[in-house]
């Protein structure tokens, strides 16, 4: 099936510092989705990208819709100690009009103060 | 913004009892919900799609007459594990579309799943 190759799995940081990650695919994609998750709960929306090259920023998160539209990228600056927890991209298919959307295998953030 | 609740939040029942999850949209009316399936340390899994009114699309490996779906209103989906196993213990996630152009998902809290 469909894949989103995320990158990297896992990352240790300290607390101020920067962070990215990135999902690629085969295939394009027309809606790029970003989640969290901490434990025990939902993934909540953090960005959504509708257009190839849009670039959108929440707070600290800035994502990019990659031209090819078959990746793109989340950055959070300045990192702080409730950044923990699961992150991923999620993209749609052109093909789908049901909503349907391929999921990324996450990025483990921790934070250390 | 838009809210999904579930219930229960946690739930343990005996090997060959069936479960009901609910699934409901808070704020907003839910044209299509879907039903996700996470292990530990993993992502999330796509089990089914459920439509207001019609019969739900499930993904290829899961079995409809195990996990059994109802979305009755436009407000609730519920997710129905017949017969279950401890193989079924799980993290079960629900999520809602609206009925705008936008198909940004808002997911539920999560359910976990314990079968003894």
């Amino acid at each position: 099936g469909q894949q989103l190759n995320q990158s990297p799995q896992s990352m240790f940081i300290q607390e101020g510092e920067d962070v990215s990650m990135n999902c690629t695919s085969s295939s394009i994609f027309n809606t790029w989705l970003w989640y969290k998750q901490e434990p025990g709960e939902g993934p909540v929306l953090l960005i959504a990208l509708y257009k190839a090259g849009e670039l959108t920023s929440n707070g600290r998160l800035t994502a990019q819709f990659g031209i090819t539209r078959k990746d793109s990228f989340l950055n959070i600056s300045a990192s702080i100690p409730s950044d923990v927890g699961i992150y991923f991209c999620a993209g749609q298919l052109p093909a789908s009009n049901t909503g349907k959307l391929i999921f990324g295998q996450g990025t483990t953030l921790q934070v250390k103060p | 913004g838009a809210v999904v609740s579930q219930h229960p939040s946690r739930v343990i029942c005996k090997s060959g009892t069936s479960v009901k999850i609910e699934c409901r949209s808070l704020d907003f009316q839910a044209t299509t919900m879907f039903w996700y399936r996470q292990f530990p340390k993993q992502s999330l899994m796509l089990m089914a799609t459920s439509n207001e009114g019609s019969k739900a699309t499930y993904e290829q490996g899961v079995e409809k007459d195990k996990f059994l779906i109802n979305h009755a209103s436009l407000t609730l989906s519920t997710l129905t594990v017949t017969s279950a196993h401890p193989e079924d213990s799980s993290f079960y996630i629900c999520s809602a579309i609206g009925s705008g152009d936008s198909y940004e998902q808002y997911f539920g809290p999560g359910t976990r799943l314990t079968v003894t």
